[in-house]
């Protein structure tokens, strides 16, 4: 089982550059998330999804995007990247919303972004 | 979500017993206490969730007393493997928003 599946894993950008991080899950999941995880900070939430075609706000959403055309796939989005978005991105993945029973959250690899 | 306090470092030798202790004063009656692991350049996983009372796993155990103001994991005779990030937390099932602290370092040592 593939589980959740990030792309890319690593990435270099300048200021003002765009891109996307793709998150795949292979779970039939209902619902996804976006964290990113900084030195000393745990993992904040940026963005969650709890169904396809929905997107929400999470903790720290400014300065990115999301989108969930699909029930698999969660896209993360940077429009002008800034240094301060220097980050390690993990998308995670969820059969139901919350900590409670079966709610067990799957995260990828992660994928690793540097902003110069 | 449920404020929780774990502490920041703990460190042990291998086959030794880890227990990290987790405080959440305003859990709430319908929250849930769980447990991910994290290891380095990976994406946390679950290992433990329970209520009230013991629960144990393969993994390891958790403690939750009566008052449920606190937790307890606890690692049995730790390997260098279980070195990793430990996060707590507390919340029930329309916490949408779910944000881990800083989480517990745990190093094992030979």
């Amino acid at each position: 089982n593939a589980g959740v599946t990030q792309t890319p894993k690593f990435r270099v950008l300048k200021t003002g550059q765009s891109m996307t991080l793709l998150c795949a899950q292979d779970m039939n999941h209902e619902y996804m998330y976006w964290y990113r995880q900084d030195p000393g900070m745990g993992l904040r939430l940026i963005h969650y999804s709890v169904g396809e075609g929905t997107t929400a706000k999470g903790e720290v959403p400014d300065g990115y995007n999301v989108s969930r055309l699909k029930k698999q796939n969660f896209l993360l989005g940077l429009e002008s990247a800034a240094p301060s978005q220097t980050s390690v991105y993990f998308c995670a993945s969820s059969r139901r919303a919350g900590t409670g029973p079966t709610g067990e959250l799957f995260f990828g690899e992660g994928s690793r972004l540097t902003v110069l | 979500l449920a404020k929780t306090t774990q502490p920041i470092s703990m460190d042990s030798y291998e086959g030794q017993e880890v227990n990290i202790t987790c405080s959440h004063n305003n859990i709430a009656t319908n929250d849930y206490i769980t447990w991910y692991q994290q290891f380095p350049s990976q994406g946390p996983r679950f290992i433990i969730q329970g209520y009230k009372t013991k629960v144990t796993n393969e993994v390891a155990s958790l403690f939750i007393p009566a008052d449920r103001k606190s937790s307890t994991l606890s690692l049995p005779r730790v390997s260098l493997s279980d070195t990793a990030v430990y996060y707590c937390l507390v919340g029930r099932s329309n916490d949408y928003k779910l944000s881990f602290g800083a989480g517990t370092t745990v190093t094992v040592r030979a």
